[in-house]
């Protein structure tokens, strides 16, 4: 089984619609990012949270919400679902800075295809 | 603010070539880590290498080569006699002190290795 495991794999819905992606880990990590990705952008981010208190803006945040239920879990909202938030979006975690050496290294999920028509 | 380019959106090579993707990178931090992913056609992000700014030497792994050059903030990556199972598309990313230690990533290269 993956440790960072993203639900739905494919997801297509309509303009208006709420959706919600759902991202659970089991590596104990405390830090958890949602990513987009989108063809020559690269990955941008999204939302990071650094334990379940804890919810952080990234790049490019609007039109979109986070939950930190637990730390193993960490679920990306679209409230109303619009076009231009058609992508792959990842899920990813990454250990604390205690660690030693710290890298920053992500570990990621297999991703999450969003169509929205 | 970190920056990561990639320019080279897409190559594409026959099977056997060397190729090269390039990755010019900017930060104002002495401390920082570079990695390269790749991402096959299956969608998945798989990590390749992790380097720290403090290690120039260049480093090796079967066909995978890295190049970090410090003085031209650059960090290439070369696969040699490249197979079909090397298409995917690459990323180049930076994670330093600023911006919450969050990984910047390049756009990617779209590496097709026809057969």
């Amino acid at each position: 089984d993956a440790d960072v495991t993203q639900t739905p794999r494919n997801r297509i819905t309509k303009t208006g619609k709420r959706i919600m992606l759902e991202c659970s880990q089991t590596k104990g990590h405390d830090r958890m990012y949602w990513y987009r990705q989108d063809p020559g952008l690269g990955l941008r981010l999204i939302y990071y949270s650094f334990d379940v208190k804890d919810i952080n803006k990234g790049e490019i945040s609007d039109g979109y919400s986070v939950s930190r239920q637990a730390q193993a879990k960490f679920s990306l909202s679209l409230e109303s679902a619009i076009p231009n938030q058609t992508a792959l979006y990842f899920c990813a975690t990454s250990d604390p800075p205690g660690l030693t050496p710290f890298t920053g290294e992500l570990f990621f999920g297999e991703g999450s295809r969003l169509t929205v028509l | 603010a970190q920056k990561v380019t990639q320019a080279q959106t897409e190559i594409s090579v026959v099977e056997k070539e060397d190729v090269t993707l390039d990755c010019v990178y900017e930060t104002r931090d002495t401390t920082y880590y570079l990695f390269w992913y790749k991402q096959p056609p299956s969608g998945e992000l798989v990590f390749l290498i992790r380097r720290n700014s403090f290690d120039e030497q260049n480093e090796i792994s079967g066909r995978y080569s890295w190049n970090f050059q410090k003085s031209t903030s650059s960090f290439n990556f070369t696969i040699t006699a490249s197979q079909v199972v090397d298409s995917a598309v690459y990323f180049c990313a930076l994670r330093d002190n600023n911006a919450g230690n969050m990984l910047t990533f390049g756009g990617g290269t779209r590496l097709m290795v026809k057969p």
